[in-house]
């Protein structure tokens, strides 16, 4: 199984801020079947960013994915309040399917 | 718009088997797999199985097998997840979720399956 392991676990940063999150996989996953997605509180997760780099339907450019091999990385340019949230990465190359443990992204 | 309606909340008792089911619209059910993933409190995001909604050919996660059946009805674009013999470390919540060529988009609102004598 391809195990994804994301970092930091918490990032506390302010609105404006610039944020980085990592998603490094234990094996090589190829670009077209890596996701960054978002969850709120209550909510499902909402996909962001297919295919390592392609923003999906309604998504803003201040998100941005980028990444190849095992080392993949979602930049939000300038936090905006609904953007603190916890992110999870997905690689759907292989089953089984999995997921980074996420990134809580708090409000400093 | 693409949305997936999930059945409401279940309390099981261990041993039991629930199934939730997962009613699409705003796309051709046929034309896209469905996934189901599960969250249990405190864990990662967990992928249990998926369904070709247009052959009906499945895929399950090691984990559950002999334990998990997925099912579709095409005639009411709706998919089904059956667990069985339930335990307590099944308490989560349960997501169905379109799969396309080569992600997972438009996800169901959960649906709670709590494991409790």
């Amino acid at each position: 199984e391809n195990v994804l392991t994301q970092s930091p676990g918490t990032l506390s940063l302010s609105p404006g801020d610039r944020a980085t999150l990592s998603c490094r996989a234990s094996q090589s996953v190829s670009n077209s079947f890596l996701a960054w997605y978002q969850q709120k509180p209550g909510q499902a997760p909402r996909l962001l960013i297919y295919a390592t780099s392609n923003r999906a339907t309604g998504i803003p450019d201040r998100f941005t994915g980028s990444g190849s091999g095992t080392d993949f990385t979602l930049t939000i340019s300038r936090l905006e309040p609904e953007d603190f949230a916890v992110y999870f990465c997905l690689q759907c190359e292989r089953a089984p399917l999995t997921f980074g443990q996420g990134t809580m992204l708090e409000i400093k | 718009q693409v949305h997936h309606v999930q059945s409401g909340t279940e309390v099981n008792k261990p041993g039991a088997s629930v199934k939730v089911s997962c009613t699409a619209s705003g796309y051709t059910f046929t034309n896209y797999a469905i996934q189901w993933v599960r969250q249990a409190p405190g864990q990662r995001l967990e992928w249990m199985g998926w369904i070709s909604t247009a052959s009906g050919t499945t895929k399950y996660s090691q984990q559950f097998q002999g334990r998990l059946t997925i099912t579709r009805d095409t005639s009411a674009s709706t998919a089904y997840m059956e667990l069985s013999s339930l335990r307590s470390e099944d308490t989560a919540i349960y997501y169905c979720v379109r799969s396309t060529s080569s992600t997972l988009d438009y996800w169901g609102q959960g649906t709670q399956v709590t494991v409790s004598s």
